[in-house]
Protein backbone atom coordinates (compact mmCIF):
# COMPACT_ATOMS: atom_id res chain seq x y z
CA UNK A 1 0.00 0.00 0.00
CA UNK A 2 1.09 3.38 -0.94
CA UNK A 3 1.65 5.83 2.26
CA UNK A 4 0.28 9.03 3.55
CA UNK A 5 1.34 11.21 0.81
CA UNK A 6 1.05 15.30 1.59
CA UNK A 7 1.36 17.72 -1.28
CA UNK A 8 3.44 20.03 -1.71
CA UNK A 9 6.23 19.09 0.20
CA UNK A 10 7.83 22.99 0.12
CA UNK A 11 6.03 26.18 -0.02
CA UNK A 12 7.12 29.92 0.42
CA UNK A 13 4.27 32.14 0.46
CA UNK A 14 4.03 36.11 1.97
CA UNK A 15 2.40 37.24 4.89
CA UNK A 16 -1.31 37.97 4.48
CA UNK A 17 -1.57 34.92 1.24
CA UNK A 18 -3.68 32.12 2.05
CA UNK A 19 -2.76 28.48 1.25
CA UNK A 20 -4.05 25.25 1.24
CA UNK A 21 -2.61 21.49 1.32
CA UNK A 22 -3.30 18.18 0.78
CA UNK A 23 -3.38 15.48 2.11
CA UNK A 24 -4.13 11.87 0.39
CA UNK A 25 -4.39 8.91 3.29
CA UNK A 26 -3.30 5.26 3.08
CA UNK A 27 -6.15 3.79 1.05
CA UNK A 28 -8.67 2.38 3.35
CA UNK A 29 -8.34 4.94 5.86
CA UNK A 30 -10.75 7.20 7.10
CA UNK A 31 -9.40 9.56 9.51
CA UNK A 32 -7.36 12.24 8.71
CA UNK A 33 -5.57 14.20 11.61
CA UNK A 34 -3.41 17.39 10.90
CA UNK A 35 -0.63 19.03 13.09
CA UNK A 36 1.77 21.57 12.96
CA UNK A 37 5.24 21.19 14.20
CA UNK A 38 7.64 24.25 15.20
CA UNK A 39 10.97 24.54 16.78
CA UNK A 40 9.40 26.67 19.34
CA UNK A 41 5.53 24.81 19.98
CA UNK A 42 6.71 21.45 19.26
CA UNK A 43 3.94 19.12 17.47
CA UNK A 44 0.51 20.33 18.08
CA UNK A 45 -2.29 19.07 17.03
CA UNK A 46 -4.56 21.13 14.53
CA UNK A 47 -7.43 19.00 13.65
CA UNK A 48 -9.12 15.12 12.79
CA UNK A 49 -11.86 14.29 10.05
CA UNK A 50 -13.24 11.15 9.98
CA UNK A 51 -15.87 10.37 7.07
CA UNK A 52 -16.06 14.18 5.97
CA UNK A 53 -16.85 15.56 9.82
CA UNK A 54 -14.32 17.46 11.98
CA UNK A 55 -14.09 15.06 14.73
CA UNK A 56 -11.88 16.40 16.99
CA UNK A 57 -10.49 20.47 17.27
CA UNK A 58 -6.95 21.89 18.30
CA UNK A 59 -6.67 25.44 19.93
CA UNK A 60 -5.69 27.17 16.88
CA UNK A 61 -7.21 30.78 15.20
CA UNK A 62 -10.31 30.46 12.71
CA UNK A 63 -7.57 30.96 9.88
CA UNK A 64 -6.62 27.37 9.98
CA UNK A 65 -9.28 25.51 8.39
CA UNK A 66 -10.01 21.77 6.89
CA UNK A 67 -11.57 19.78 5.05
CA UNK A 68 -12.49 15.81 4.17
CA UNK A 69 -13.67 14.63 0.59
CA UNK A 70 -15.67 11.62 0.19
CA UNK A 71 -12.36 9.75 -1.13
CA UNK A 72 -10.48 10.83 2.94
CA UNK A 73 -8.67 13.10 1.02
CA UNK A 74 -8.31 16.01 3.15
CA UNK A 75 -6.99 19.71 2.84
CA UNK A 76 -6.02 22.36 5.30
CA UNK A 77 -6.26 25.99 4.71
CA UNK A 78 -4.59 28.87 6.15
CA UNK A 79 -5.90 32.00 5.60
CA UNK A 80 -4.19 35.57 6.13
CA UNK A 81 -0.57 33.89 6.43
CA UNK A 82 1.65 35.39 10.04
CA UNK A 83 5.31 34.99 9.89
CA UNK A 84 4.61 32.60 12.72
CA UNK A 85 2.77 30.51 10.78
CA UNK A 86 5.54 29.04 9.11
CA UNK A 87 6.24 25.50 10.23
CA UNK A 88 6.03 21.71 9.08
CA UNK A 89 2.66 20.52 8.72
CA UNK A 90 2.07 16.54 9.29
CA UNK A 91 -1.22 14.86 8.66
CA UNK A 92 -1.69 11.41 10.00
CA UNK A 93 -3.92 8.94 8.63
CA UNK A 94 -5.65 5.85 11.28
CA UNK A 95 -7.21 2.70 9.55
CA UNK A 96 -10.62 1.83 10.28
CA UNK A 97 -10.40 -0.27 12.79
CA UNK A 98 -10.25 1.15 15.70
CA UNK A 99 -6.35 0.95 16.09
CA UNK A 100 -4.42 4.33 17.54
CA UNK A 101 -1.67 4.32 15.82
CA UNK A 102 -1.55 7.06 13.45
CA UNK A 103 0.57 6.77 9.72
CA UNK A 104 2.67 10.01 9.42
CA UNK A 105 3.21 11.68 5.92
CA UNK A 106 6.29 13.05 4.87
CA UNK A 107 4.61 16.70 5.79
CA UNK A 108 4.66 20.01 3.99
CA UNK A 109 7.10 22.42 5.07
CA UNK A 110 5.42 26.24 5.05
CA UNK A 111 8.19 29.45 5.21
CA UNK A 112 5.75 32.61 5.31
CA UNK A 113 7.98 35.80 4.27
CA UNK B 1 -1.77 20.13 29.60
CA UNK B 2 -2.67 16.27 28.31
CA UNK B 3 0.15 15.98 26.35
CA UNK B 4 3.57 13.45 27.49
CA UNK B 5 6.17 15.13 28.51
CA UNK B 6 9.76 13.19 27.32
CA UNK B 7 12.91 13.26 29.19
CA UNK B 8 15.60 14.10 29.07
CA UNK B 9 15.00 16.62 26.07
CA UNK B 10 18.60 15.44 24.45
CA UNK B 11 20.71 12.42 24.96
CA UNK B 12 24.29 11.41 22.92
CA UNK B 13 25.21 7.97 23.44
CA UNK B 14 28.03 5.93 21.66
CA UNK B 15 26.98 3.51 19.22
CA UNK B 16 26.56 -0.07 20.69
CA UNK B 17 24.96 1.46 23.93
CA UNK B 18 21.54 1.51 25.26
CA UNK B 19 19.53 4.62 25.16
CA UNK B 20 16.47 5.09 27.83
CA UNK B 21 14.09 7.65 27.51
CA UNK B 22 11.28 8.38 29.75
CA UNK B 23 7.80 9.60 29.34
CA UNK B 24 5.17 11.30 32.07
CA UNK B 25 1.63 12.74 31.73
CA UNK B 26 -1.17 13.81 34.09
CA UNK B 27 -4.12 11.68 33.66
CA UNK B 28 -5.73 8.32 33.34
CA UNK B 29 -5.07 6.98 29.79
CA UNK B 30 -6.39 4.28 27.31
CA UNK B 31 -2.70 3.47 25.44
CA UNK B 32 0.43 5.37 24.85
CA UNK B 33 2.93 5.35 21.85
CA UNK B 34 5.90 6.08 21.03
CA UNK B 35 7.12 7.53 17.81
CA UNK B 36 10.19 8.09 16.28
CA UNK B 37 11.12 11.22 13.65
CA UNK B 38 14.17 11.66 11.78
CA UNK B 39 15.43 15.23 11.17
CA UNK B 40 12.12 17.41 8.99
CA UNK B 41 10.26 14.21 8.04
CA UNK B 42 7.40 12.60 9.41
CA UNK B 43 6.78 10.42 12.20
CA UNK B 44 6.92 6.65 12.37
CA UNK B 45 4.76 4.47 14.83
CA UNK B 46 7.19 2.89 17.18
CA UNK B 47 5.25 0.61 19.88
CA UNK B 48 2.28 1.14 21.44
CA UNK B 49 1.65 -0.24 25.09
CA UNK B 50 -2.15 -0.73 26.60
CA UNK B 51 -2.91 0.57 30.12
CA UNK B 52 -3.17 -2.88 31.28
CA UNK B 53 0.04 -3.76 29.95
CA UNK B 54 3.61 -3.17 32.21
CA UNK B 55 6.18 -4.13 29.41
CA UNK B 56 6.37 -4.52 25.75
CA UNK B 57 9.16 -5.56 23.11
CA UNK B 58 9.48 -4.65 19.59
CA UNK B 59 13.07 -5.78 18.42
CA UNK B 60 15.71 -3.82 20.10
CA UNK B 61 13.14 -1.54 21.50
CA UNK B 62 11.47 -2.02 25.01
CA UNK B 63 9.00 -0.05 26.33
CA UNK B 64 7.36 0.18 30.01
CA UNK B 65 4.74 1.72 31.74
CA UNK B 66 3.90 2.41 35.14
CA UNK B 67 0.06 3.72 35.46
CA UNK B 68 0.48 4.34 39.16
CA UNK B 69 3.59 7.04 38.79
CA UNK B 70 1.72 8.13 35.41
CA UNK B 71 5.14 7.04 33.26
CA UNK B 72 6.36 5.24 30.05
CA UNK B 73 9.79 4.78 29.69
CA UNK B 74 11.75 3.30 26.24
CA UNK B 75 14.84 1.33 25.85
CA UNK B 76 16.79 1.05 22.47
CA UNK B 77 19.24 -1.58 23.11
CA UNK B 78 22.74 -1.79 21.34
CA UNK B 79 21.76 1.22 19.92
CA UNK B 80 22.94 2.63 16.46
CA UNK B 81 24.06 5.63 14.26
CA UNK B 82 20.50 5.32 12.34
CA UNK B 83 18.63 5.50 15.50
CA UNK B 84 19.55 9.43 15.31
CA UNK B 85 15.95 11.13 15.61
CA UNK B 86 13.06 12.76 17.87
CA UNK B 87 11.23 10.34 20.07
CA UNK B 88 7.83 11.61 21.01
CA UNK B 89 5.49 9.65 23.01
CA UNK B 90 1.60 10.31 22.83
CA UNK B 91 -0.70 9.36 25.53
CA UNK B 92 -4.21 8.55 24.26
CA UNK B 93 -6.82 9.91 26.47
CA UNK B 94 -10.21 7.88 26.81
CA UNK B 95 -12.01 10.98 25.45
CA UNK B 96 -9.65 11.80 22.27
CA UNK B 97 -9.18 8.72 20.51
CA UNK B 98 -8.63 10.38 17.50
CA UNK B 99 -5.92 12.78 18.56
CA UNK B 100 -2.52 12.29 20.06
CA UNK B 101 -0.91 14.81 22.03
CA UNK B 102 3.24 15.10 21.85
CA UNK B 103 5.91 16.63 24.29
CA UNK B 104 8.81 17.71 23.01
CA UNK B 105 10.69 15.07 22.34
CA UNK B 106 13.74 13.55 23.30
CA UNK B 107 16.25 14.15 20.62
CA UNK B 108 19.22 11.44 20.43
CA UNK B 109 22.33 11.53 18.75
CA UNK B 110 23.93 7.96 18.56
CA UNK B 111 28.18 8.84 17.73
CA UNK B 112 29.16 6.09 15.34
Amino acid sequence: KAGVTQTPRYLIKTRGQQVTLSCSPISGHRSVSWYQQTPGQGLQFLFEYFSETQRNKGNFPGRFSGRQFSNSRSEMNVSTLELGDSALYLCASRPPSGSYEQYFGPGTRLTVT
Amino acid sequence: SQQGEEDPQALSIQEGENATMNCSYKTSINNLQWYRQNSGRGLVHLILIRSNEREKHSGRLRVTLDTSKKSSSLLITASRAADTASYFCAPIYNTNAGKSTFGDGTTLTVKP
